[in-house]
């Protein structure tokens, strides 16, 4: 079995800075991981993915950095902006089941202005 | 551009009570889930659709059954709640079980059981 771990339960990072988000796995065999963005009252959205044949994927200020041998990815955002404070969470997707997401427990991102 | 909407988006329960939890997604999406989130926690697979006519047991599926009404619908229903079934409950869809297709979530269900 996948499990995933969000070991921050928050950070806070002043505005225009880098924030790094940090997500650990502990099975090897994977196809793809996601980052979603979670806003108070609302449900996940989703950010941005990396598959496991890639070890870096950008989007805008998102960059998702994936390191196989120690079983770890991060999340990059530059410059980081208030509109950022949110819960983010790292999924493990199992493409053999439906598509299904096995979530960490999330990081609490706070960007002050 | 309603998405995923699910309905209600707060309910209170006594313990025994029964209920129903409804989601509707408006994209033409083939799968259909259902998670709930704890305190603290990232959320958990309760149940999954991955096409009209068949569901699958996720994570945490004890105290629950599913429906997928048709295309559109997915309904969860707790047959006799109990307290430690207080979470809120997000419904998502996705295309199909093809890679790099994200779940689109609804705003969630708080659902409180006493």
């Amino acid at each position: 079995d996948q499990q995933v771990k969000q070991n921050s339960p928050s950070l806070s990072v002043q505005e225009g800075r880098i924030s790094i988000l940090n997500c650990d796995y502990t099975n090897s065999m994977f196809d793809y991981f996601l980052w979603y963005k979670k806003y108070p009252a609302e449900g996940p959205t989703f950010l941005i993915s990396i598959s496991s044949i890639k070890d870096k994927n950008e989007d805008g200020r998102f960059t998702v950095f994936l390191n196989k041998s120690a079983k770890h990815l991060s999340l990059h955002i530059v410059p980081s902006q208030p509109g950022d404070s949110a819960v983010y969470f790292c999924a493990w997707r199992d493409d053999n089941a439906g598509n299904m997401l096995t979530f960490g427990g999330g990081t609490r991102l706070m960007v002050k202005p | 551009n309603a998405g995923v909407t699910q309905t209600p988006k707060f309910q209170v329960l006594k313990t025994g009570q029964s209920m129903t939890l409804q989601c509707a997604q408006d994209m033409n999406h083939n799968s259909m889930y259902w998670y709930r989130q704890d305190p603290g926690m990232g959320l958990r697979l309760i149940y999954y659709s991955a096409s009209e006519g068949t569901t699958d047991k996720g994570e945490v599926p004890n105290g629950y059954n599913v429906s997928r009404l048709n295309k559109r619908e997915f309904s969860l229903r707790l047959e006799s709640a109990a307290p430690s079934q207080t979470s809120v409950y997000f419904c998502a869809s996705s295309v199909d079980g093809g890679r790099n297709q994200p779940q689109h979530f609804g705003d969630g269900t708080r659902l409180s059981i006493l």
